[in-house]
């Protein structure tokens, strides 16, 4: 059973271009949730979506969004970006929405901004 | 809202010996407790769980225990090996039905020297 793929796997911006991050969950997970890792600052929560619907979002400023599709499959943007938007962006998928179950990690996409 | 708090922030031990992890949270009603292992290059990955029904629950080399009136929980490595040197994470979640409710610490690097 394949995990959870995400792409790019690393790829470098400048500041003020935007990004498309992608990831496909396990097959059969309909939960997909975001996370940003940075240095120090552990994971933080970006948002979650399921069967296409946001759940929640994090303390994040507006740059930030996503979609689901039919599929499962997750996308989040990053517009205007700026040098401290420069971490890993991980993904995760469940079987179902809630916060007591298990997530299975892809392994990110590392994001830098020059 | 929930805040967990996680110590140390790193921790060198020898291979053979004891790693203990601790975490402080702040919400009395987080009733689910995992850890994840984050390996170098990869994403993290569930390693063991606890809920607060329960006061500890092992698992091989790893044991976690839960402390709900003081509001601390820890994990427990015995007879540590190399290939446990990674980045630990604790969190806790009161339940509910979004990703957005499990809140993680900031991390432990933990090195097992040969």
């Amino acid at each position: 059973k394949a995990g959870v793929t995400q792409t790019p796997r690393y790829l470098i911006k400048t500041r003020g271009q935007q990004v498309t991050l992608s990831c496909s969950p396990i097959s059969g997970h309909r939960s997909v949730s975001w996370y940003q890792q940075t240095p120090g600052q552990g994971l933080q929560f970006l948002f979650e979506y399921f069967s296409e619907t946001q759940r929640n979002k994090g303390n994040f400023p507006g740059r930030f969004s996503g979609r689901q599709f039919s599929n499962s499959r997750s996308e989040m943007n990053v517009s205007t970006l700026e040098l401290g938007d420069s971490a890993l962006y991980l993904c995760a998928s469940s079987l179902a929405s809630g916060s007591t179950g298990e997530l299975f990690f892809g392994e990110g996409s590392r994001l830098t901004v020059l | 809202g929930e805040n967990v708090e996680q110590h140390p922030s790193t921790l060198s031990v020898q291979e053979g010996d004891s790693a203990v992890i601790k975490c402080t949270y702040s919400d009395s009603a987080s009733n689910y407790f995992p850890w994840y292992k984050q390996e170098l290059g990869k994403g993290p990955q569930l390693i063991i769980d606890i809920r607060s029904n329960v006061g500890e629950k092992k698992d091989q080399r790893i044991a976690v225990t839960l402390n709900k009136t003081a509001k601390h929980f820890s994990l427990h490595i015995t007879e540590t090996q190399p290939e446990d040197s990674a980045v630990y994470f604790c969190a806790a979640s009161r339940g509910g039905g979004s990703q957005g409710n499990l809140i993680f610490g900031k991390g432990t690097k933990l090195s097992v020297k040969p």
